[in-house]
């Protein structure tokens, strides 16, 4: 079954303390991984699009990667204004489908 | 600066009632999606249309819902009857073609 795992569920963090944000997926055929954020009563933004091993990109704080089971969602030396709820989806080659995982809740204290 | 727009923002009916929410994409757009989104499931796709033709609707529960396209500026969905456990955020994101999604608000539809 295709699946996607976000990691952890929600993090705490101070400010300037750099963490990851992991997305673990298991699919029969990936055609690219996306990272959204999203704010409270709001659709998700999106931020970066994945599509082979060893891929990275970069938006200001944040560098996304991925290798062939995982993506990693960096966070350097987050402000408070980092704090979303960051989603992680795969769509799927055979069928274009799109799954995303349940998202990690980030908390950024000042 | 483009914008996804869906109305209504919120919705409260009864069970049993016909909802219908709409959403206007991007001038410009080919692609259009409509996701469902609650604490226990997350977000997940129920359709989504390529210049207008419905590619994927396995997401639906045909029996009630349904999702069309009458025109280029305008997506519908529709649950027929509706029932509590429908009570949700439904989000409309369109997008140029490639991969990119851009997300509606969303409209709160809470079922009695």
């Amino acid at each position: 079954e295709d699946q996607v795992t976000q990691s952890p569920e929600a993090l705490r963090l101070q400010e300037g303390e750099s963490s990851s944000l992991n997305c673990s997926y298991t699919v029969s055929g990936l055609r690219g991984l996306f990272w959204y954020r999203q704010d409270p009563g709001k659709g998700p933004e999106f931020l970066f699009t994945l599509y082979s091993a060893g891929e990275e990109k970069e938006k200001e704080r944040l560098k996304a990667t991925l290798t062939k089971k995982e993506s990693f969602l960096h966070i350097t030396a987050p402000k408070p204004e980092d704090s979303a709820t960051y989603l992680c989806a795969v769509r799927l080659n055979r069928d274009d489908k799109i799954i995303f995982g349940k998202g990690t809740r980030l908390h950024i204290l000042p | 600066d483009a914008r996804v727009t869906q109305t209504p923002r919120h919705k409260v009916t009864e069970m049993g009632q016909e909802v219908t929410m709409r959403c206007q994409p991007i001038l410009g757009h080919n692609t259009v999606f409509w996701y469902r989104q609650t604490m226990m499931q997350g977000l997940e796709l129920l359709a989504y249309f390529r210049n207008r033709a419905p590619l994927d609707d396995s997401g639906m529960p045909k029996d009630r819902f349904s999702a069309e396209m009458p025109d280029a500026t305008l997506a519908t969905l529709k649950i027929q009857p509706s029932e509590p456990r429908d009570s949700a955020v439904y989000f409309c994101a369109s997008g140029p073609g490639g991969d990119e999604q851009f997300f509606g608000p969303g409209t709160r539809l809470t079922v009695l």
